[in-house]
This record gives C-alpha cells, sequence and structure tokens, in this order.
C-alpha cells in the first residue's frame, strides 16, 4: 500500500530537549516536505527536499532542520524546542517537482513545555 | 506570493442540506490547480476535490462540486446532501509547479452538520 508514515503520533517533551520526527514514504518519490498545522494558520511549509541531499527553506523554517540522506526518509529534526514550536506537524510526498498529487503522513502531534 | 483567503472559519449545515465553503487566491499566474482537501477528527488529509486553472468545466466528485470563476480567482466548494461524516476541518489549496512547487493553504472552515 502506498503511504507516508510519520512517528511518533503524539510527542510531550520539554524545552530544549532534541527531538526527531521521521517520515517515510514507500513509492520512490523524489519531493518530500513538511508542513505544520496551527489554528487559524492553516498548513505552512517549514521545508522541502526535491531529492537526496537537495532540501530548502519553505515559509516558516526556523528551528527545524532536516535531511534527505535516502530517498524514503525525510527526518524533521528540533534541535532546541520551544513551546512555539508546539503544532501539528505533516510530512508530505510527490512523484516530482511538476506532480500535482500529494500524499500526506498522518500527523504528528507535538506538544513543547 | 500566492495568498488563499477563506473567510468562513465555522459553518453549519443541517443533514440532507447544501452548503457552499468559499475559497479565494491571489496569483499572477494562469496556469495552477486549486483543491479541497478534508480533515476529519482522525486529522487525516483527504483530497475532496481537483480543479485545473486551464479547465473552464467545474469539477465534480460525486456530491462535491466546484464553482471556479478564474477572473474573480474564486473556488467555492459546494456539498450536496450534507452527511454527518461531512463534518470536518475544510481547508482550500492553490499549487503552482514554481514557487518550491509547494502547496498554499487557506486557514480552513470547520463544518458542522446537524440533525
Amino acid at each position: 500500500e502506498a503511504q507516508v508514515t510519520q512517528n511518533p503520533r503524539y510527542l510531550i517533551t520539554v524545552t530544549g530537549k532534541k527531538l526527531t520526527v521521521t517520515c517515510s514514504q514507500n513509492m520512490n518519490h523524489e519531493y518530500m516536505s513538511w508542513y505544520r498545522q496551527d489554528p487559524g494558520l492553516g498548513l505552512r511549509q517549514i521545508y522541502y527536499s526535491m531529492n537526496v541531499e537537495v532540501t530548502d527553506k519553505g515559509d516558516v523554517p526556523e528551528g527545524y532542520k532536516v535531511s534527505r540522506k535516502e530517498k524514503r526518509n525525510f527526518p524533521l529534526i528540533l534541535e532546541s524546542p520551544s513551546p512555539n514550536q508546539t503544532s501539528l506537524y505533516f510530512c508530505a510526498s510527490r512523484e516530482g517537482l511538476l506532480s500535482y498529487e500529494q500524499y500526506f503522513g498522518p500527523g504528528t502531534r507535538l506538544t513543547v513545555t | 506570493a500566492q495568498t488563499v483567503t477563506q473567510s468562513q472559519p465555522e459553518m453549519s449545515v443541517q443533514e440532507a442540506e447544501t452548503v457552499t465553503l468559499s475559497c479565494t487566491y491571489d496569483t499572477s499566474e494562469s496556469d495552477y490547480y486549486l483543491f479541497w482537501y478534508k480533515q476529519p477528527p482522525s486529522r487525516q488529509m483527504i483530497l475532496v476535490i481537483r480543479q485545473e486553472a486551464y479547465k473552464q468545466q467545474n469539477a465534480t466528485e460525486n456530491r462535491f462540486s466546484v464553482n471556479f470563476q478564474k477572473a474573480a480567482k474564486s473556488f467555492s466548494l459546494k456539498i450536496s446532501d450534507s452527511q454527518l461524516g461531512d463534518a470536518a476541518m475544510y481547508f482550500c489549496a492553490y499549487w503552482y509547479t514554481g514557487t518550491a512547487s509547494k502547496l498554499t493553504f487557506g486557514t480552513g472552515t470547520r463544518l458542522q452538520v446537524t440533525l
């Protein structure tokens, strides 16, 4: 089954404690991205990757890091989380830059206290 | 920069009735895609309907249809014969192959379906 998986689904952590949210897709997609969803703001893109070792900032990259060492994986790293990063995070993938069909992961609810 | 505006934070509809959710967008491009996504309480993002800007005909998917007005930059979603399972957050989104190929989302409309 074609899917995007994220782990963990829920996470409560404390300020400053480094964490990683994993994202994996099994469709051999080139394009992957991370979004955060906040009430009243919709979804906003954090980072994206057009292929292995090619990543770039989205609209709200501050406080986040990503890496793309393998085509299937695109982890989101918060090196020093702060309460304003409490949010719902989605990973998404597409076949390529010109593909409109986007596959979303199930979301990760992160709370930073 | 492209923007997507949903001016109705919340809407309510009675079961079996019809409701229309509004969306406007701003772009200088002529070739793009517009989407409506549904997000139920499970938080999963579900694609409801897609419209290619070069197509004049409005997209339809079963009980869901859109009214696409390209000149007015308007893209509303009509849900007919509303069902309890339609209760969700609905997001309008814009996509263009430029600008890093990202989806630009509106702020969402929460739809409540009552008996």
